[in-house]
């Protein structure tokens, strides 16, 4: 069975400071990697989706960049955080066109 | 471009009562059309997917049709329970592409005793 694992699950951090979250996902080969942001009360946002490793397209820029180093990797980073990168972050991924599955998540807080 | 609506923000039903959350689109090719429900604090679970032969989907007790002539894919419960107040996303995809969900506000869902 697939296992989606986002880490960290929570994080605290001052702006202006670097940001890495990662996402891997067990038990498929190949598939569509996703990030997506939800703002508190928000909807989801998508920002960045990856079709096949090394390859990464960007849907929003909110001064984030993400890269797919592994076919089971999925990395979101920034160098400079900003007070208004803080809510949730999904990672996500499906086959093909079918439906996505999401992660478990990670909180950020910047403060 | 592609655009999802969803009209109500706020539900507020009484336990029993049926549910229904609109939700029209506007695609420029034939889509794929989801129903995502998202409980405090997790992330969001698949619940309904469209189907392309007209079948209906069911899950949970809810179920949506989509009506092609009305761009729409309304959710349905015939009666509510608690469990199930939660934020509710409709979301859309094209055919072909892969690549790209767009989803609506959402639908806040409360259901009380």
């Amino acid at each position: 069975a697939q296992t989606i694992h986002q880490w960290p699950v929570a994080e605290i951090k001052a702006v202006g400071s670097p940001l890495s979250l990662g996402c891997t996902i067990k038990g498929k080969s190949s598939p569509n990697l996703y990030w997506y942001w939800q703002a508190t009360g928000g909807t989801l946002q998508q920002l960045f989706y990856s079709i096949t490793v090394g390859q990464v397209e960007s849907v929003v820029q909110l001064n984030l960049s993400a890269s797919r180093p592994k076919d089971d990797q999925f990395i979101l980073s920034t160098e400079k955080l900003l007070l208004s990168h803080s809510g949730f972050y999904l990672c996500a991924w499906s086959l093909g066109d079918a439906e996505q599955f999401f992660g478990p998540g990670t909180r950020l807080t910047v403060l | 471009g592609d655009s999802v609506t969803q009209t109500e923000g706020l539900v507020t039903l009484t336990e029993g009562l049926p549910v229904m959350l609109n939700c029209t689109y506007q695609s420029t090719y034939s889509p794929f059309l989801f129903w995502y429900v998202q409980h405090l604090n997790e992330a969001p679970k698949l619940l309904l997917k469209s189907f392309t032969d007209n079948k209906r989907p069911e899950h949970q007790g809810f179920h949506a049709t989509l009506h092609k002539s009305s761009s729409s894919f309304h959710l349905q419960k015939s009666s509510a329970q608690l469990s199930d107040s939660a934020l509710y996303y409709c979301a859309l995809s094209e055919q072909g592409t892969g690549s790209k969900l767009s989803f609506g506000k959402g639908a806040k869902l409360t259901v009380s005793p």
